[in-house]
């Protein structure tokens, strides 16, 4: 979920669970959100996003949740592999000329 | 291969030493922007640009500035006025939302 502070939130899996990560968001206005993963010393990968007219998407492996009403987002990453250890950041766009606003990120770290 | 690529990949900053960062892309994309990660933290906009010889600050823009002179290239200089710059800054292009590419980032150092 969300951090406060310094620490960021962080998600310990055994190899072959299934994670889930969340993210809240406060701008209902917000229309687009993205999720990326960040490997430590590098930029950020897009893994998957969705549209506000939607609650549900899937890719491969990963499955990405709306609750419009409650302002929430998750991840879910089937079967985690250690290689799905990095930091996780949803990403919301406000409407308005392309910026997005990013969360501060959850620490996912499989146990092999 | 289209991409976004950051250089240098580390940077070391005297104290009241200027040093430019260097963003350049080949994807085509019209929005280029400039973020900064301290540890812990989220993505912070610093400056953005969605179109050649224009830009507009983001929200922590004071003691950086940049330049948009080529659609490619997307440079920022990291000034004397910048009382903080030990951090991790990342380059991003994007061609509507759906596009936002980043580069690896540059890790810059006062030393």
């Amino acid at each position: 979920g969300e951090s406060v502070g310094l620490h960021l939130p962080t998600l310990s899996v055994q190899e072959g669970d299934n994670s889930i990560i969340n993210c809240a968001y406060s701008n209902s206005a917000s229309d687009y959100f993205i999720w990326y993963k960040q490997e430590s010393g590098k930029g950020p990968q897009f893994i998957i996003d969705i549209r506000s007219n939607m609650d549900k998407r899937q890719g491969q492996r990963v499955t990405v949740l709306l609750n419009k009403t409650v302002k929430h987002l998750s991840l879910q990453i089937a079967a985690t592999q250690p290689g799905d250890s990095a930091v996780y950041f949803c990403a919301e766009n406000r409407g308005s000329n392309y910026k997005l606003t990013f969360g501060k990120g959850t620490l996912l770290t499989v146990n092999p | 291969d289209g991409g976004i690529t950051q250089s240098p990949k580390y940077l070391f900053r005297k104290e009241g030493q200027n040093v430019t960062l260097s963003c350049e892309q080949n994807l085509n994309h019209d929005a280029m922007y400039w973020y900064r990660q301290d540890p812990g933290q989220g993505l912070r906009l610093i400056y953005y640009s969605q179109i050649v010889n224009d830009f507009q600050k983001g929200d922590i823009a004071e003691g950086y500035s940049v330049s948009r002179e080529k659609k490619e290239s997307f440079p920022l200089t990291v000034t004397s006025a910048q009382k903080n710059p030990t951090a991790f800054y990342l380059c991003a292009s994007a061609q509507g939302l759906s596009g936002y590419t980043f580069g690896s980032g540059t890790r810059l150092t006062v030393v």
